[in-house]
């Protein structure tokens, strides 16, 4: 059963850059794609962006500028970066694995991590 | 950016009853080459992740009770909970994939009456 355990420094100054990694125990990092999700406080979740075992990413335009998630397959790992920190980035950042089903359509969220509480304050 | 749409906001339905929750996209998740609807539900608890309930619209994830369903077909979509129990206080969410950026519904707020 795959499960995903993130961290990162959850206390940032507006202008830093936000740093998290999520690690992928009990099953393949390879064929999927992996995902942050995040959550501001009270409010609805918003698609931040993805990466395949392959290497290629794909980004919310809302964020794309600012936005860098990569990969270290060695340990399983995958991180996102986000540089240029305000207050609106506050939030609960999740990592989930994209599902696909057996021919290949992906595109659902499961499993998710327990998420990682970003705040961004002076 | 496809939009999604949840109706209502918040739903408060008696114990053992039915509950439905609407969703609207603000164009269609039918992808023609697949025929399948790019949508899935999810429901999150107080200080929780989201947890996947319902995927291709109407496909209920392993280990969802049977009193989950989901139906709807191009723009158009509902989850439905037949008896409402206890543990399905929550807010549920819709989200479509059939396009980056992913999105998702606001959230509806399901309460016990």
């Amino acid at each position: 059963q795959v499960q995903l355990h993130q961290w990162g420094a959850g206390l940032l100054k507006p202008s830093e850059t936000l740093s998290l990694t999520c690690a992928v125990y009990g099953g393949s990092f390879s064929g999927y794609y992996w995902t942050w999700i995040r959550q501001p406080p009270g409010k609805g979740l918003e698609w931040v962006g993805d990466l395949h075992h392959s290497g290629s990413t794909r980004y919310n335009p809302s964020l794309e500028s600012r936005v860098t998630i990569s990969m270290n397959t060695a340990k399983n790992q995958f991180s996102l970066k986000v540089t240029s920190v305000t207050a609106a980035d506050t939030a609960v950042y999740y990592c989930a694995r994209t599902g696909c089903d057996s021919s290949g359509y992906c595109g659902w969220f499961d499993p998710w991590g327990l998420g990682a509480p970003v705040i961004v304050s002076s | 950016d496809i939009v999604m749409t949840q109706s209502p906001d918040s739903l408060a339905v008696s114990l053992g009853e039915r509950a439905t929750i609407n969703c609207k996209s603000s164009q269609s998740v039918l992808y023609s080459s697949s025929n399948k609807n790019y949508l899935a539900w999810y429901q999150q608890k107080v200080g929780q992740p989201p947890k996947l309930l319902i995927y291709w619209a109407s496909t209920r994830e392993s280990g969802v009770p049977d009193r989950f369903s989901g139906s709807g077909s191009g723009t158009d979509f509902t989850l439905t909970i037949s008896s409402l129990q206890a543990e399905d206080v929550a807010v549920y969410y819709c989200q479509q994939y059939v396009d980056t950026p992913y999105t998702f519904g606001q959230g509806t707020n399901l309460e016990i009456k």
